[in-house]
């Protein structure tokens, strides 16, 4: 089974540019998430998306941060413009069944390492 | 709020050494503990779920318990290869999954 794919693994920008990951889900899996994972501290989620609707984005940026799950498969996460301090991994999960009421694993892929300058 | 706190910040251990690693929470309606093992420049990966308190699951040389407030990974002989990053995380109420800062351990040959 093919585990969640993220690209790119690296970026490279300067501060005030925009950038965009892409994250591919587990196949089957209608619950995706999005995670800041600073240097030394563990997954902050950032956003849940059940199918294409969003669950819950309460700790997103919104003045910068922006993210999209067209179609229920692929997601999208943009920062725009970034700051220095959103210098992170930002990793996708993802999990078969939607945390509410019942059992659920998440599953990570390896990350997109940002660093801004 | 919840709050997960893990300690220690990092351990190093001898080959063969066993030790645990503490995982302390606070949440609203503990829906879930989990662990997992992050190694540099990859992502987590899952180890184990424990829901309810006197829960205990294995696998190879670990073995995870969990009380009402508090959880352990038991490592027991540990070898290099287990050298990684462990961490916990609960899930409460709010279906949020927070996360712990993690131990970061270290098995010499």
């Amino acid at each position: 089974e093919a585990g969640v794919a993220q690209s790119p693994r690296y970026k490279i920008i300067e501060k005030r540019q925009s950038v965009a990951f892409w994250c591919n889900p587990i196949s089957g899996h209608a619950t995706l998430y999005w995670y800041q994972q600073i240097l030394g501290q563990g997954p902050k989620l950032l956003i849940q998306f059940q199918n294409n609707g969003v669950v819950d984005d309460s700790q997103l940026p919104k003045d910068r941060f922006s993210a999209e799950r067209l179609k229920g498969v692929d997601s999208t996460l943009k920062i725009q413009p970034a700051k220095l301090e959103d210098s992170a991994v930002y990793l996708c999960a993802s999990s078969l069944r939607p945390p509410f009421g019942g059992k659920n694993i998440q599953y990570f892929g390896a990350g997109t390492r940002l660093s801004v300058l | 709020e919840d709050q997960v706190t893990q300690s220690p910040e990092a351990l190093r251990l001898q080959e063969g050494e066993s030790s645990s690693l503490n995982c302390s929470y606070t949440v609203s309606g503990l829906r879930g503990l989990f662990w997992y093992r992050q190694d540099p420049g990859k992502g987590p990966e899952f180890l184990f779920t424990l829901y309810s308190a006197g829960e205990e699951k294995e696998k190879e040389r670990l073995k995870a318990t969990l009380t009402k407030k508090e959880s352990f990974l038991h490592i027991t002989a540990p070898k290099p290869e287990d050298s990684a990053t462990y961490l916990c995380a609960v899930r409460g109420n709010n279906n949020d999954m927070r996360f712990g800062a993690g131990t970061r351990l270290t098995v010499k040959p």
